[in-house]
């Protein structure tokens, strides 16, 4: 079975440049989160969607962080402008059911963010 | 004080023995507890739940302790390939299904 499907898998991009961060959740999936994890801050939720709908996006950092759900198997979560604190890993994960089960989260093997 | 709190560690220990971690959390309101693995440069993965009740899974037993609000697991019979972080995940409770990540504790087992 598919997993979830992270797009690119590294990119490494110039200060100031857009960034744009792809994901397909599992087939079947109904919630959507995207994280990002650094050393210094560890795994940090950005952005939660249940039934394409952005629930809680309390952990986006700035206006310069955007993220879209326009159907159940495609996201994205878009920088612009980068900048270099903006380097970590960028996490999508997915998971079944209605908010309150706590059902398994599935995670995406991540998208690899540098910026110079 | 943060949502979910772990000791970073690192935990070294031999083969073969057992290390045991502990997680707090803030919010009482929480209901769905987990543990996660992850292992270097890779994603978390679901190593497993917390019940009420505790529970075990092979050398894994994860126990939660609702009146002091903290969640343990212990290792028994360590292995060269349980290395990896270990990451605490609560939900954050009142409701609502969000998931919140502990910042992790590294083991190190070896020979």
């Amino acid at each position: 079975d598919a997993g979830v499907i992270q797009s690119p898998r590294h990119e490494v991009t110039e200060m100031g440049q857009e960034v744009t961060l792809r994901c397909k959740p599992i087939s079947g999936h109904n919630s959507l989160f995207w994280y990002r994890q650094t050393m210094m801050r560890g795994l940090e939720l950005l952005i939660y969607f249940n039934n394409n709908v952005p629930i809680d996006d309390s952990g986006m950092p700035e206006d310069r962080f955007s993220a879209k759900m326009p159907n159940a198997s495609f996201s994205t979560l878009k920088i612009q402008p980068s900048e270099p604190r903006d380097s970590a890993v960028y996490f999508c994960a997915s998971s079944w059911g209605q908010p309150v089960s706590g059902n398994t989260i599935y995670f995406g093997e991540g998208s690899w963010l540098t910026v110079v | 004080r943060k949502e979910v709190e772990q000791d970073p560690g690192p935990f070294n220990v031999p083969e073969g023995a057992t290390v045991a971690f502990n997680c707090t959390y803030s919010n009482s309101a929480s209901q769905s507890f987990f543990w996660y693995r992850q292992d270097c440069r890779k994603e978390p993965k679901l190593l497993m739940s917390v019940y009420s009740s505790g529970n075990e899974d092979g050398r894994f037993t994860a126990q939660l302790n609702r009146a002091s609000q903290y969640i343990s697991l212990l290792i028994r019979d360590s292995k060269l390939s349980d290395s990896a972080t270990y990451l605490c995940v609560v939900n954050r409770g009142g409701g609502s299904y969000i998931p919140t990540f502990g910042r992790g504790t590294s083991l190190i087992v070896h020979p």
